[in-house]
């Protein structure tokens, strides 16, 4: 298995408050994801990253914020979480050697959030 | 307007016999297409994949189609196996774009 740790892996947090998902790589993977599970939504992507510092938004950015500054690290953070962000995330990485044919992403086993 | 549909929300076959999972797409501008599967309470893991350049891609029993003029794609399981009940997520992208969209997924239940 890609070396691939979230944290925590569970979390009930209250509306209104901060709070940071971590993922943690230990590939040397450029490119980092954040996704998404809901029922009836697949996974969704969220925010991504393909290198230190280089961020890009996905499709359902709103109310999320991410940061890396290591390549193992890709923080993502819920500014002020609502129940609408109650879901599973999943981090993901990628090899990204110049075509994805060749570099599926690797993803971690989730991380269950639970807004009250 | 979601790029990726997997409109089969659910499969269920008896145990030897062939699943196949179906996957529409939109966008003309994917170039790559993979398909993941995923157990409860785990991450999803990739199966196989299949370049737009080709029509076609085997992996053991596995085996995906790929129908460009149809923006369609399908994953052949022969024969199907109990431990291949999961969800089953179809995928696409661009080459250039570093990224990937996913469809709903399809539960696979195979039944022994």
């Amino acid at each position: 298995d890609a070396g691939i740790t979230q944290s925590p892996r569970h979390k009930v947090t209250e509306t209104g408050t901060p709070v940071t998902l971590r993922c943690h790589q230990t590939e040397n993977h450029r490119y980092m994801y954040w996704y998404r599970q809901d029922p009836g939504h697949g996974l969704r992507l969220i925010h991504y990253s393909y290198g230190v510092k280089d961020t890009d938004k996905g499709e359902v950015s709103d109310g999320y914020s991410v940061s890396r500054s290591k390549t193992e690290d890709f923080l993502l953070t819920l500014e002020s979480a609502t129940s609408s962000q109650t879901s599973v995330y999943f981090c993901a990485i990628s090899e990204w050697k110049g075509s994805s044919y060749n570099s599926p992403l690797h993803f971690g086993n989730g991380t269950r959030l639970t807004v009250t | 307007d979601q790029q990726v549909k997997q409109n089969s929300p659910s499969l269920s076959v008896q145990e030897g016999r062939i699943s196949i999972l179906n996957c529409d797409y939109t966008n003309s501008m994917f170039d790559y297409f993979l398909w993941y599967k995923k157990y409860p309470a785990e991450g999803p893991t990739f199966l196989i994949s299949i370049s737009s350049i080709k029509d076609k891609n085997e992996d053991g029993r596995f085996t995906v189609f790929l129908n460009k003029s149809a923006k369609h794609l399908s994953l052949h399981i022969v024969p199907s196996q109990p431990g291949d009940s999961a969800v089953y997520f179809c995928a696409a992208g661009n080459t250039n774009a570093g990224k990937s969209t996913f469809g709903d997924g399809t539960t696979l239940t195979v039944k022994p």
